[in-house]
């Protein structure tokens, strides 16, 4: 059954510096997703991206976020200057049909910014 | 601002048991409802969609249930098993024009053999 994967599994940077955290979508799907989980907190919304722009982001998605989907494949999530506060899990997601139909969930990428 | 909670925060039964758990949302405007099984370190399995125009769905031994008008929806789990040991969330997409998620904070779910 196809799967959304995402690369690295963890990733432990310094404050300040730039995180690219990557994942690739179930080959047909055309709907995109960020969300992270701080530990010990609800999953959150971070941005969707359809037709290769943004189509919603959410407070936490400021300048020092950007997503990118560079080929056929492959979708990212830069984040140009990492904070403490970053350190979260990020699951990427994607889906077929928006808001007919579920999201489908890679494993996440456990960051932690020392 | 739609929030979304979860009794109980944890729970913990004895194999074979049935259970129910719970999900409430304050903004009844909602597109679907969906209940996630979350394993520890790893990412989010979908269990059940339910449309705002349905009143349950089942898939297998999970029965989830919606209220929209009272803001409630119930995972019933029949004869749980130690397998059945996660962390069960729910969430909600709002009407409109959004595709985004929002999440309840989890039921942690315990089922001792």
């Amino acid at each position: 059954e196809p799967e959304v994967t995402q690369t690295p599994s963890h990733q432990v940077t310094q404050m300040g510096q730039e995180v690219i955290l990557r994942c690739v979508p179930i080959s047909n799907h055309l709907y995109f997703y960020w969300y992270r989980q701080i530990l010990g907190q609800k999953v959150e919304f971070l941005v969707s991206f359809y037709n290769n722009e943004i189509s919603e982001k959410s407070e936490i998605f400021d300048d020092q976020f950007s997503v990118e989907r560079p080929d056929g494949s492959n979708f990212t999530l830069k984040i140009r200057s990492t904070k403490l506060e970053d350190s979260a899990m990020y699951f990427c997601a994607s889906n077929n049909r928006g808001r007919w139909e579920t999201q489908y969930f890679g494993p996440g990428t456990r960051l932690l910014v020392l | 601002k739609q929030e979304v909670t979860q009794i109980p925060a944890a729970l913990s039964v004895p194999e074979g048991e049935n259970l129910v758990l719970n999900c409430s949302f304050t903004d009844s405007a909602i597109y679907n409802l969906q209940w996630f099984r979350q394993d520890p370190g790893k990412g989010l399995t979908s269990l059940l969609l339910i449309q705002s125009s349905q009143r349950e769905q089942t898939s297998g031994r999970l029965n989830a249930s919606l209220d929209k008008s009272s803001g409630r929806s119930t995972l019933y789990i029949a004869a749980s098993q130690p397998g059945d040991s996660a962390t069960y969330l729910c969430a909600v997409r709002l009407g409109g024009a959004t595709n985004k998620l929002i999440f309840g904070t989890g039921t942690l779910l315990a089922v001792q053999p």
